[in-house]
């Protein structure tokens, strides 16, 4: 069975660009959440998507946004980029509704660097 | 909110030493708890995990945990580690209705020969 896998795995941005990145989730798994990972501040927890609705949100500004499609892939993209967003990025999946315990499947991540 | 508290955040051990890391949680009706591993460059991966019923829980690599509600503590342990444990770890929670788990500030776990 595949697991998460997200792209691009490392990516250099200048501030004020954007940028996307993509998880494919565990096949079967239809909520993919989304987490920042920096030395400073732990995991932090942005935003979950099921059935290409946003079902949770963390406390990030506006510039951070997110889109699953109908095969539960997701994207995730941050505009105008600012320094403070150097981050890893990890895509999570887990089985949603009665079956789903709060476990996480982790892709490897997308490790963000802004200049 | 559920909130994790890992109380260390690095522990220097000797390989072949046993090991505690310490997680306490904020008490909720019902909670499932979870320890994960990060080792450099990767994503989490699951350890093991308390859903109900036995308050010891065996994970993988050797690692158990105990569940204990009076003291709302998860703490992970392991009688012998490894220089191959040396990694980042990092409890979490998932109660009070919320689909979304809490997870703690992350453990770092260094093993010295």
């Amino acid at each position: 069975k595949a697991g998460v896998t997200q792209t691009p795995r490392y990516l250099i941005k200048t501030r004020g660009q954007q940028v996307t990145l993509s998880c494919s989730p565990i096949s079967g798994h239809r909520s993919v959440s989304w987490y920042q990972q920096t030395p400073g501040q732990g995991l932090q927890f942005l935003f979950e998507y099921f059935s290409e609705t946003q079902r949770n949100k963390g406390n990030f500004p506006g510039r951070f946004s997110g889109r699953q499609f109908s095969n539960s892939r997701s994207e995730m993209n941050v505009s105008t980029l600012e320094l403070g967003d150097s981050a890893l990025y990890l895509c999570a999946s887990s089985l949603a509704g009665g079956a789903n315990t709060g476990e996480l499947f982790f892709g490897e991540g997308s490790r963000l660097t802004v200049l | 909110a559920q909130s994790v508290t890992q109380l260390d955040s690095q522990v220097p051990v000797f390989e072949e030493a046993p090991v505690e890391l310490r997680c306490n949680y904020s008490s909720s009706v019902s909670v499932y708890l979870f320890w994960y591993v990060q080792y450099p460059n990767q994503g989490l991966q699951l350890l093991l995990k308390y859903l109900s019923g036995s308050t010891l829980v065996k994970g993988i690599n050797g690692f158990e945990a105990e569940f204990n509600k009076s003291q709302t503590s998860f703490h992970l342990r392991k009688p012998s580690v490894h220089i191959s444990d040396t990694a980042e770890y990092f409890c979490a929670s998932r109660g009070g209705g919320s689909y979304i788990p809490t997870f703690g500030r992350g453990t770092s776990l260094i093993v010295h020969p």
